[in-house]
């Protein structure tokens, strides 16, 4: 089975930092990619950021570019989300999700991790 | 303000059949398959529909998907009330290297 498992949100100021993380397992980690959405409070949905299967390649929303940074550790089946500079509109539910080939649909999705922006 | 556009909310009474429609580009939906996806209150968003119009194992025949140029739609048949819900409309954009986009969703109400 399928499972995406996201940690490490909580409450932050605004310039602070936080790590996201995405525990991955039941399937080949390392031959997909991977990517972060994210949801506001009352909001949609806005992708984030997307990472090859190799890390190689790396695309982001141009709001956070510059200021967050998707990586992978095929070894621990983990995606992470670093999150510099974090601003008040970075408030949201942050969901990793499978992707289930390049330009293809994200097909399983995590239970998301909230991150706040507050002071 | 999202690159597709979705109607904000839809309804419908139990058994009847609504449509939610979701309006793009030639960058995006005019160059890439479409996808819908289901969030139910308080839950992950789960995937509907994929590559325009094909349904994941699990998901019942009532939700169908089409596309046609810059403009894709939804259609759910025999509404039930655990259909209340959002629905997203999404595909990747050849204008935003590597980039994906939504709709801005639409509220779905079963009267």
């Amino acid at each position: 089975e399928v499972q995406l498992v996201e940690s490490g949100g909580g409450l932050v100021q605004p310039g602070g930092s936080l790590r996201l993380s995405c525990a991955a397992s039941g399937f080949t980690f390392s031959s997909y990619w991977m990517s972060w959405v994210r949801q506001a409070p009352g909001k949609g949905l806005e992708w984030v950021a997307n990472i090859k299967q190799d890390g190689s390649e790396k695309y982001y929303v141009d709001s956070v570019k510059g200021r967050f940074t998707i990586s992978r550790d095929n070894a621990k089946n983990s995606l992470y989300l670093q999150m510099n500079s974090l601003r008040a509109e970075d408030t949201a539910v942050y969901y990793c999700a499978r992707v289930w080939e390049w330009l293809g649909e994200f097909d399983y999705w995590g239970q998301g991790t909230l991150v706040t922006v507050s002071s | 303000q999202s690159v597709l556009t979705q109607p904000p909310s839809a309804s419908g009474t139990p058994g009847q059949r609504v449509t939610i429609s979701c309006s793009g580009s030639s960058s995006n939906i005019g160059s890439n398959t479409v996808n819908w996806y289901q969030q139910l209150p308080g839950t992950a968003p789960k995937l509907l529909i994929y590559s325009n119009n094909q349904r994941p194992s699990g998901v019942p025949d009532r939700f169908s998907g089409s596309k046609s140029g810059t403009s894709a739609s939804l259609a759910i048949s025999g509404l039930q009330s655990e259909d209340e819900a959002d629905y997203y409309c999404a595909a990747w954009d050849d204008s935003l290297n590597g980039s994906v986009v939504f709709g801005g969703g639409t509220k779905l109400t079963v009267l």
